[in-house]
């Protein structure tokens, strides 16, 4: 298996940009998880997905952040209107999703760097 | 206050050593998962483990439920053991350490 895929791997846009994230998850998986990375916030859980649906987005810093998981294979981040603190690593993981949703082993994708000029 | 700690911070040891990082928590889990984050930004999902000890190659975890503190062991460490480890606790929510930067030189 490849493992979590996600693209972009590095996105550079300016303020007020949409910018769009995508995460393959590994087959077979049914929890997805969103996670953000900054120097000064550290890990951050953003969303999680189970069989598709969103189950905590309590981590979603704002109604600027989106995310949608329209098929098993597939989950979008999108920031709409994006602004320089938004810059960080976006991180994609997923797990089996059968034994309890963040109970499990999960397999991260190797990111996207996001700046926001 | 964090709801996870982590400490050291910063980690410097000569190869060979024998290395521990320790996590303490304050909420209640279901869940204790050890991280390995590489220079390169990648993570790897180390350990997760909700009673008594895993060991994994050199890499030993061990957890105490009723004093809420985890240990990570790396025993014979390695330069390319080089990384930084994320603890990190999940329950209701998901809580991250801040993470310990550990280098191993030759």
């Amino acid at each position: 298996d490849a493992g979590v895929i996600q693209s972009p791997r590095h996105e550079v846009t300016e303020m007020g940009q949409e910018v769009t994230l995508r995460c393959k998850p590994i087959s077979g998986h049914n929890s997805l998880f969103w996670y953000r990375q900054t120097m000064m916030r550290g890990l951050e859980l953003l969303i999680y997905f189970n069989n598709n649906v969103p189950i905590d987005d309590s981590g979603m810093p704002e109604d600027r952040f989106s995310a949608k998981m329209p098929n098993a294979s597939f989950s979008t981040l999108k920031i709409q209107p994006s602004e320089p603190r938004d810059s960080a690593v976006y991180f994609c993981a997923s797990s089996l999703g059968l034994a309890g949703l963040i109970q499990e082993t999960q397999y991260f994708g190797p990111g996207t760097r996001l700046l926001v000029l | 206050k964090n709801e996870v700690e982590q400490s050291p911070q910063n980690l410097t040891a000569q190869e060979g050593e024998f290395i521990t990082i320790n996590c303490s928590y304050s909420v209640g889990i279901s869940a204790l998962h050890w991280l390995q984050q590489h220079p390169g930004g990648g993570i790897v999902s180390l350990f997760m483990l909700s009673s008594g000890k895993k060991k994994h190659g050199r890499l030993i975890a061990t957890i105490n439920i009723q004093e809420k503190h985890s240990s990570l062991h790396i025993t014979a460490s390695h330069p390319r053991d080089s990384a930084v480890y994320i603890c990190a606790a999940s329950g209701n929510q998901f809580y991250f350490g801040t993470g310990t930067s550990l280098t191993v030189i030759p």
